[in-house]
């Protein structure tokens, strides 16, 4: 089955820096590649998603980029703020289209600090 | 417009217990999953139901997890005979097609 690796488990910026959070996929079939960030005491929020079709996508301070060939993709967070600190969570899946179960990275705590 | 709802928010529940927790997902959406989040840890698959299709039971633990949809809406899962390893949050989430909405989760707590 799917295996999503996740890296950094925590990571601090400051206020205006950006964030860039990794992750890589062992199965090659994967097509869709969902990025959610977590608050505390709630559920997930899609943030962001890419499908295999695309090396890049972009919206506003956030972007994901996806390297099919390495299988690994990334999450970029640009000027961050405060109201950006939360546990964000990396996913694939095979369903573009279609629906199908997620896998999750182990997800990364992101802490702006002022 | 409403999201993905569940109940309840909290159960607490001794060992060796049956326990139902709920979900209301959003309207329109054909499919419905049900994932675990333990303490501090990533999401874990549990399983999909998609239309009148089979559920993909996948990722139940044991025998002692099941769960069904009713009408295509709502969706209860059941663990019977808890055990403490149970204690997690469980979340719901439904789709249309692949984008999965979450509700705010079940906090269970196994004593």
């Amino acid at each position: 089955g799917e295996n999503v690796e996740q890296h950094p488990s925590t990571l601090s910026v400051q206020e205006g820096d950006s964030a860039v959070i990794k992750c890589t996929y062992s199965d090659s079939a994967s097509n869709y590649f969902p990025w959610y960030k977590q608050e505390l005491g709630k559920g997930p929020q899609l943030i962001i998603d890419i499908r295999s079709n695309v090396g890049e996508k972009k919206d506003q301070r956030i972007a994901v980029t996806l390297n099919k060939t390495a299988k690994h993709f990334s999450l970029h967070i640009t000027e961050t703020q405060p109201e950006d600190s939360a546990v964000y969570f990396c996913a694939a899946s095979q369903g573009t289209g279609t629906a199908s179960k997620l896998t999750f990275g182990t997800g990364t705590r992101l802490q702006v600090t002022l | 417009g409403a999201g993905v709802s569940q109940s309840p928010s909290n159960k607490v529940t001794e060992k060796g217990k049956d326990v139902e927790l709920r979900c209301d997902p959003i309207s329109g959406h054909t499919a419905l999953y049900w994932y675990r989040q333990s303490l501090g840890q990533g999401l874990e698959f549990l399983i999909y139901f998609q239309g009148n299709s089979a559920p993909d039971k996948s990722g139940l633990p044991s025998d002692r997890f099941s769960a069904e949809r009713t009408g295509g809406s709502v969706s209860t899962l059941t663990i019977q005979r808890t055990q403490q390893e149970d204690s997690a949050v469980y979340l719901c989430a439904s789709s249309y097609l692949n984008e999965q909405f979450f509700g705010p989760g079940t906090r269970l707590t196994v004593l």
